[in-house]
């Protein structure tokens, strides 16, 4: 069965500053997505960015990037120029190639201050 | 705004009682998911519905239940609650099955059993 692990319950940055979160996941598959989800106090879960595993080029979405190692099965957030707005829980989700479901971690709490 | 709608935003029961909660997916998504987010389990898959028929089941109890209608709204009932029930209910639909399409999530249902 899959797996996806959030080691940081919570996390801190000052605006301006850069803040990488981390993802480990675990799965036999070769083919599948990864995604990391925002969930601010308004509690909508937000989709930030996504990965295809058979990309080996890391996603990027504006001030958002990824940092995707599939040999080391981790898949990590990077926010770049943080701002308030980005305060939120983060959640980590793996999707197999061959469902639809998705496997969320924990979560990291990401607090931005100023 | 996702175009999901989840009604009600709240509700609270008594223990023992049943309730049904209520998704509108985005218009033309065929996919309805439904997860349940609670603090001690995270983010859940419970059942996945496509065009009608169920399509995938997570870890969802014999005493819940849900059925996608033919115009693509789904329902998830919720029979005999206990206090462990309490979470946040979240729908999320999507156009296609598999792939990299994009889930939608709702605002939730925040349901507590007292």
């Amino acid at each position: 069965a899959q797996t996806v692990t959030q080691s940081q319950p919570e996390m801190s940055v000052q605006e301006a500053e850069t803040v990488t979160l981390s993802c480990t996941y675990d799965t036999s598959e070769s083919n599948y997505y990864l995604f990391w989800y925002k969930q601010p106090p308004s509690r909508q879960m937000i989709l930030v960015i996504r990965q295809e595993a058979y990309k080996q080029q890391n996603a990027t979405e504006n001030r958002f990037s990824v940092n995707f190692q599939k040999a080391a099965k981790s898949f990590s957030l990077k926010i770049s120029d943080s701002q308030r707005g980005d305060t939120a829980m983060y959640f980590c989700a793996f999707r197999s190639y061959n469902t639809d479901k998705l496997i969320f971690g924990t979560g990291t709490r990401l607090q931005v201050f100023p | 705004d996702s175009g999901v709608t989840q009604t009600p935003k709240h509700l609270i029961t008594a223990t023992g009682q049943r309730v049904t909660l209520r998704c509108s997916p985005r218009s033309g998504d065929l996919s309805v998911y439904w997860y349940q987010q609670s603090l001690d389990q995270g983010l859940q898959f419970l059942i996945q519905y496509y065009n009608g028929e169920e399509r995938a089941k997570g870890n969802i109890l014999e005493r819940f239940s849900a059925q996608q209608f033919p115009d693509l709204h789904s329902e998830l009932n919720l029979s005999s609650l206990e206090l462990g029930d309490s979470a946040l209910y979240f729908c999320a639909s999507s156009a296609l099955q598999g792939g990299s399409t994009e889930a939608f999530f709702g605002q939730g249902t925040r349901l507590t059993v007292v």
